[in-house]
């Protein structure tokens, strides 16, 4: 079975605090993605990657970067973590078929930040 | 860009009763994906769609991908109290997967 993993499930942070999440996966993938959940608006994609050192923009990039330097690993930063970023976080991974958006993305379990 | 709507938001059905989600697009879309993510937990996919006009099932899970690929449908028969959750379509947009805002389905006992 695909196992996406990230580093915590609860995470408390205080305004302008650099936050780093993590996302590991066991299969190989080469495509990761960044989501956030919010009630009401769905999972809004932040930012992906198709392979190592690799990232895209997704549709809110705003306030957020990301590194991708081995291929099991993608991690989100909040450079400077504001109120409007507390949410709940999702790392998906897929494996590379023919077109990457044709591919089944696996979750992980979500890290919810809550920024104070 | 792709206007693609997902109703209900919110569908509360006493148990036993039939459940429908529907997904449509103002253009056509190369595939649909669902997905279902249950209180508390994570998306998990449930099934792909990619040519015009199919059906699959899944048990008591029913989807369908339009004719003209511009819509889609999950239906669920004699919901159970294990069918809760909010249930989501994506489809394919420029090297990424867009999601619907989600259906939310309460089941009453």
């Amino acid at each position: 079975d695909v196992k996406v993993t990230q580093s915590s499930r609860y995470l408390v942070k205080r305004t302008g605090e650099k936050v780093f999440l993590e996302c590991v996966q066991d299969m190989d993938h080469e495509n990761m993605f960044w989501y956030r959940q919010d009630p009401g608006l769905g999972l809004r994609l932040i930012y992906f990657s198709y392979d190592v050192k690799m990232k895209e923009k997704g549709d809110i990039p705003e306030g957020y970067s990301v590194s991708r330097e081995k291929k099991e690993r993608f991690s989100l930063i909040l450079e400077s973590a504001s109120t409007n970023q507390t949410s709940m976080y999702l790392c998906a991974s897929s494996d590379k078929g023919q077109r990457i958006d044709t591919d089944t993305q696996y979750f992980g379990p979500g890290t919810r930040l809550t920024v104070l | 860009g792709q206007q693609v709507m997902q109703i209900p938001q919110y569908q509360h059905v006493q148990e036993g009763e039939d459940f429908t989600t529907y997904c449509n697009s103002s253009t056509t879309l190369s595939n649909i994906q669902w997905y279902k993510q249950r209180p508390g937990g994570h998306p998990v996919f449930l099934i792909q769609l990619v040519k015009s006009g199919e059906v699959k099932k899944q048990k008591r899970l029913t989807f369908q991908f339009g004719e003209a690929k511009k819509n889609s449908s999950l239906h669920i028969t004699a919901t159970q109290t294990t069918d809760v959750g909010t249930y989501f379509c994506a489809w394919a947009g420029s090297y990424q997967l867009t999601f619907g805002k989600g259906t939310k389905l309460s089941v009453i006992p």
